[in-house]
């Protein structure tokens, strides 16, 4: 499967501020996304970030709170802005690695961001 | 609404036990389900489900779907302490090829020594 990377780790920012989360594949990939685990959740899909246009999200997220690119098959960044504690996660890229009825979805390391 | 329903929330045996871990699911076309285990951030894939009663098996973990009554199962025999983690089962659905996934809760396993 493919190798996922995402920067920072983890980070500590204070409200108002905001941070832009990379994800890093070894190989191109057909689908990738984003995800939110918030303290004691499930994972929740924020967007699917379209390869050269603009990402497609879920219901309660949106592009002004969370922008989103995909400049090329193997990379894409999620913004989190204007940061509120309630921010405080784990942000969550995932790939899927080739067009197919049957998907095996992978996940990156994560990123556990703290908003003070 | 789509939803995925994991039982138990939460479970503690002891190493050795054999443990049964359950999800059950209510969406419009379902493609298939994953299982993953998460351990401190990012759930790790164990198996994707497709058809009915075709069993997927890796070491001691074992799983199986149930296309008719909606749900799946996840067994790990013979637990062990490096077994306690978090696990999720995943539907993939829609009527294209979105990929889009939705979570259970997760059950929390702990294997005590």
């Amino acid at each position: 499967s493919a190798v996922i990377s995402q920067k920072p780790s983890r980070d500590i920012c204070q409200r108002g501020t905001s941070l832009t989360i990379q994800c890093q594949v070894d190989s191109q990939v057909t689908m990738m996304f984003w995800y939110r685990q918030q303290p004691g959740q499930s994972l929740t899909l924020i967007a699917t970030a379209n390869q050269g246009s603009e990402a497609t999200y879920e219901s309660g997220f949106v592009i002004d709170k969370f922008p989103i690119s995909r400049p090329n098959l193997t990379f894409s960044t999620l913004t989190v802005s204007n940061m509120s504690p309630e921010d405080s996660s784990i942000y969550l890229c995932s790939v899927v690695e080739r067009e197919a009825f049957y998907n095996e979805q992978f996940f990156g390391p994560g990123t556990r961001l703290t908003v003070l | 609404e789509d939803k995925v329903v994991q039982s138990p929330l939460s479970l503690v045996v002891h190493e050795g036990d054999t443990v049964t871990l359950n999800c059950s699911y209510e969406v419009t076309n379902f493609r298939s389900l994953l299982w993953y285990k998460q351990e401190k951030k990012a759930p790790t894939f164990l198996f994707m489900l497709t058809s009915s009663g075709i069993e997927k098996k890796s070491g001691r973990l074992s799983s199986i779907l149930d296309k008719k009554e909606l749900f799946s199962i996840l067994n790990i025999t013979a637990t062990q302490t490096g077994d306690s983690a978090v696990y999720l089962c995943a539907v993939v659905y829609g009527s294209s090829n979105t990929g889009k996934l939705i979570f259970g809760q997760g059950t929390t396993l702990q294997v005590k020594p």
